[in-house]
């Protein structure tokens, strides 16, 4: 067990529609990661959050958004769906700004599937 | 555009066998270089990794080998048992970028017991 805990673990919906992921990172951890794993483009970085405020952006779309909360954990949220966005999508924390060790924790993710 | 590849995509090993998986990139700038094994229905947690000034690191059974002039390294699997049955994942990090991996593609391992 990570530590990190993502809800909800299943989710279906329809094209067009918005969901809103959940995320809480390890106990202490500071920053908040999510990545995007699909058949087709592999573990992708969306964008991370340190202590409340974005660090790093990476390749997410205009109809996903993201924050941090004070207490810490994130929400991703996913709108106007695409059949494409059906995905697996991670969230992870680490204890500082920067996972230049490497370390990232990551859950168990939320499996996002449009129809 | 992939910054990190990795192959091969899937590897079957016999238990008791050497498993070896290749990645390579382009990017000089990249200076850690983790690895993650993802088991199904869980998420990637770091297994082992290394920097570009040392040109091996070994924990317990897994090996990372490291190529700076080539700009390749590779993660063996000594004794290869059926519990490391898993999605091995090689991945890059610029510490400028800080949070951001580039990750491979993935190789996913089968050891038959």
């Amino acid at each position: 067990d990570s530590g990190v805990t993502q809800t909800p673990k299943h989710l279906i919906t329809a094209t067009g529609q918005r969901v809103t992921l959940r995320c809480s990172p390890r106990s202490g951890d500071l920053s908040v990661y999510w990545y995007q794993q699909s058949l087709d483009q592999g573990l992708q970085f969306l964008i991370q959050y340190y202590n409340g405020e974005e660090r790093a952006k990476g390749n997410i779309l205009e109809r996903f958004s993201a924050q941090q909360f004070p207490d810490l954990h994130s929400e991703l949220n996913l709108s106007s769906l695409e059949l494409g966005d059906s995905a697996l999508y991670f969230c992870a924390s680490s204890v500082g700004a920067g996972a230049n060790t490497g370390e990232l924790f990551f859950g168990e993710g939320s499996r996002l599937t449009v129809l | 555009q992939q910054q990190v590849k990795q192959s091969p995509q899937s590897l079957i090993v016999q238990k008791g066998g050497i498993s070896i998986i290749n990645c390579a990139y382009e990017n000089t700038a990249f200076d850690y270089f983790p690895w993650y094994q993802q088991f199904p229905g869980k998420g990637p947690a770091l297994l082992i990794a290394i920097r570009p000034d040392v040109s091996e690191k070994k924990e317990g059974r897994f090996t990372i080998s490291f190529n700076k002039s080539a700009k390749q390294f590779s993660l063996h699997i000594m004794d290869s048992q059926p519990g490391d049955s898993a999605t091995y994942f090689c991945a890059a990090i610029r510490g400028s970028t800080l949070g951001r991996l580039y990750f491979g593609r993935g190789t996913q391992l089968t050891v038959w017991p």
